[in-house]
């Protein structure tokens, strides 16, 4: 069975400013990572992957998250946020023998304040 | 290329009602998971079907039924709708590997 745990419920930063919203898995068999991202009333966006090769991935808009297998840890940082980044952000795992079910932690609010 | 569609948006029903919901898969998509997301919390994985078999469920009672069809579009049936059940349900889409792409979900209330 896997877990997914979000350590903050939300996250307060400065516009401009630099986040790093944390995500810890525990899973006894090898997984894949997803971050998502959901804004008010919608449904979730994928925002990035990693699924093999480099440990760390990238998004379009500027988010990237490293995968550390030995710390179990997928965390998600932008070096500056915008007012538009402010939304509800989900970590998520499947694993790789049965990719049927994404096991999703509790998510983090990213509040951005001008 | 449409995505992933749902529908109703919105559904009001009362405890003891039965509903509906409708999911669409995005083009080349043969695989459609359901899950549940109670307000404040993350989704849940209701069950997943693929070739108009239930292949996977989580843990959620007999209530929560499900059906695919030849064209893999997939419905989500709940029968004795507690208010517990009020929740955004979210249809996701995939074909051979792990990403899913998710709709626009269905708001239910239960009064």
């Amino acid at each position: 069975a896997q877990s997914v745990t979000q350590l903050d419920s939300q996250v307060p930063v400065f516009e401009e400013a630099p986040v790093e919203l944390r995500c810890n898995y525990s899973s006894s068999v090898s997984v894949y990572l997803f971050w998502y991202v959901q804004y008010p009333n919608q449904g979730l966006q994928l925002l990035l992957k990693y699924l093999s090769g480099s440990t760390l991935v990238e998004s379009i808009n500027g988010f990237e998250a490293e995968f550390n297998k030995s710390q179990t840890s997928f965390h998600l940082r932008k070096p500056s946020v915008h007012i538009s980044d402010t939304a509800e952000y989900f970590c998520a795992v499947i694993s790789m023998d049965s990719s049927y079910k994404l096991i999703f932690g509790s998510g983090t609010r990213l509040l951005v304040r001008p | 290329d449409a995505g992933v569609t749902q529908s109703p948006t919105h559904l009001i029903k009362t405890r003891g009602q039965q509903v509906t919901l409708r999911c669409s898969p995005k083009s080349g998509h043969d695989t459609v998971s359901w899950y549940q997301q109670a307000l404040g919390q993350g989704p849940q994985f209701i069950f997943q079907y693929y070739e108009e078999e239930e292949r996977q469920r989580g843990n959620f009672p007999d209530r929560f039924s499900g059906h695919q069809f030849p064209n893999y579009s997939s419905e989500l049936n709940v029968n004795a709708l507690l208010l517990g059940d009020s929740a955004l349900y979210l249809c996701a889409s995939s074909s051979a590997g792990p990403q899913q792409f998710f709709g626009p979900g269905t708001r239910l209330t239960v009064l």
